[in-house]
């Protein structure tokens, strides 16, 4: 079972400010790491799929990047807005098993505040 | 497209009963999975399917089985209820294609709760 790490567990920003956040993964056999936005009440909805070592991967102000030699993968938020509060989580998933066989980290929980 | 559709929104049992989550997709993903998701726990995966007839455990298979009849189906089943499986469950679907991960797409969730 791989094992999926993200920190911080939550962070407090204002509006305004730039984040971000890290996912940690195992290295060894890595296949392809995803970043997923959870909005409180709704559904997790897909951000970025990344297999490639410097990976680099932008939707609008969130963009991502990915190292699979070393095992980490950081998601930024440039210029924060509240519409942006929500939990953001990673998974992995690794050569032997289903392609899309997913092992989720336990997410970071981001709060804008105005 | 509905997407990932789920039922039932809620739903309460009493230890012991048995009871099956439905899920569909119309997207004509093959692949499809369940998870479960608990407090400070994230999502864990429970059983996947790689297309119709093939099913496979994940992380936290017990107590559950699922089986793939057709493409756009991919039922839950909770055989004997205990307090422990209390949780709001997800199921999610993809394209699967060998050499290429998707992005999953994830139904509204069951609320589950075991008395």
């Amino acid at each position: 079972i791989l094992n999926v790490e993200q920190s911080p567990q939550s962070l407090h920003v204002q509006e305004g400010d730039s984040t971000n956040f890290t996912c940690s993964f195992p290295s060894s056999n890595f296949y392809a790491l995803h970043w997923y936005r959870w909005e409180t009440a709704k559904s997790p909805e897909a951000l970025f799929v990344m297999t490639l070592n410097g990976d680099e991967k932008k939707k609008g102000r969130i963009s991502a990047t990915l190292n699979t030699k070393e095992g980490y993968s950081y998601l930024y938020i440039k210029g924060s807005q509240p519409e942006d509060s929500a939990t953001y989580l990673c998974a992995s998933t690794n050569y032997g098993g289903a392609t899309n066989k997913l092992i989720f980290g336990t997410g970071t929980l981001l709060a804008v505040q105005p | 497209n509905a997407g990932v559709t789920q039922t039932p929104k809620f739903q309460v049992l009493k230890t012991g009963q048995s009871m099956t989550l439905q899920c569909a997709q119309d997207m004509n993903h093959e692949y499809m999975s369940w998870y479960r998701q608990d407090p400070g726990m994230g999502l864990r995966l429970i059983h996947y399917s790689v297309g119709a007839g093939i099913t496979d455990q994940g992380e936290v298979p017990n107590g559950y089985n699922v089986s793939r009849s057709t493409t756009e189906d991919f039922p839950l089943r909770l055989l004997s209820a205990a307090p422990s499986q209390t949780s709001v469950y997800f199921c999610a679907s993809s394209y699967s294609r060998s050499r290429y991960s998707y992005e999953q797409y994830f139904g509204p969730g069951t609320r589950l709760t075991v008395t």
